[in-house]
């Protein structure tokens, strides 16, 4: 398997444009999370999706920023528009439910995202 | 309290050295932890899962303390490629099932010197 994929791996641009950011989980795995890291905070959830259907995007910062899962092999990351405290790695992430545990997430190489 | 904190960093040791690092969790429920590694400017991945008393594999174990509401990562004979930032992870503080859903921890940076 490839693993989970990500892109663009790195991209630039400039205050107010859209950014749309790629994810295409790991085959067969039924969760899919969207992360943002920063030095300041840190590994911060902001919305995962089980079967395609988001399930919790309490972790959203604002209305700029939109997920969707339009099928079980692809998700974006939309942030419209962009201001430059959005300036982090954005990491896609999947997992395979079992039966209410926990199961390991396998991470994405992730996007590292600047806007200036 | 904060739903998982860890030991803060970075820690700078020599090669061959035992470092330790502790997390405490506010879910009194949980049943799984893991702790993951990320190297510098890659993404986490998985070291260990811990589910019950602890876990060992070659020179890294991992204890969990229920009474106490933590858990360690213990390296022994520290190398140079363990230099990395070590993730405690928990399950949110909810009853009910999140579903999948985990907690990282902010991250204790070990950096090991020759």
């Amino acid at each position: 398997d490839a693993g989970v994929i990500q892109s663009p791996r790195h991209e630039v641009t400039e205050m107010g444009q859209e950014v749309t950011l790629r994810c295409k989980p790991i085959s067969g795995h039924d969760y899919l999370f969207w992360y943002r890291q920063t030095m300041m905070r840190g590994l911060e959830l902001l919305i995962y999706f089980n079967n395609n259907v988001p399930i919790d995007d309490s972790g959203m910062p604002e209305d700029r920023f939109s997920a969707k899962m339009p099928n079980a092999s692809f998700s974006t990351l939309k942030i419209q528009p962009s201001e430059p405290r959005d300036s982090a790695v954005y990491f896609c992430a999947s997992s395979l439910s079992s039966g209410g545990a926990y199961n390991e997430q396998f991470f994405g190489p992730g996007t590292r995202l600047t806007v200036l | 309290r904060k739903e998982v904190e860890q030991d803060p960093g970075p820690f700078n040791v020599p090669e061959g050295a035992t470092v330790a690092f502790n997390c405490t969790y506010s879910n009194s429920a949980s049943q799984s932890f893991f702790w993951y590694r990320q190297d510098c400017r890659k993404e986490p991945k998985l070291l260990m899962s811990v589910y019950s008393s602890g876990n060992e594999d070659g020179r890294f174990t991992a204890q969990l303390n229920r009474a106490s509401q933590y858990i360690s990562l213990l390296i022994r004979d520290s190398k140079l490629s363990d230099s990395a930032t070590y993730l405690c992870v928990v399950p949110p503080t909810r009853i009910y099932n999140q579903g999948g859903k985990l907690i990282f921890g902010q991250g204790t940076e070990l950096s090991v010197k020759p």
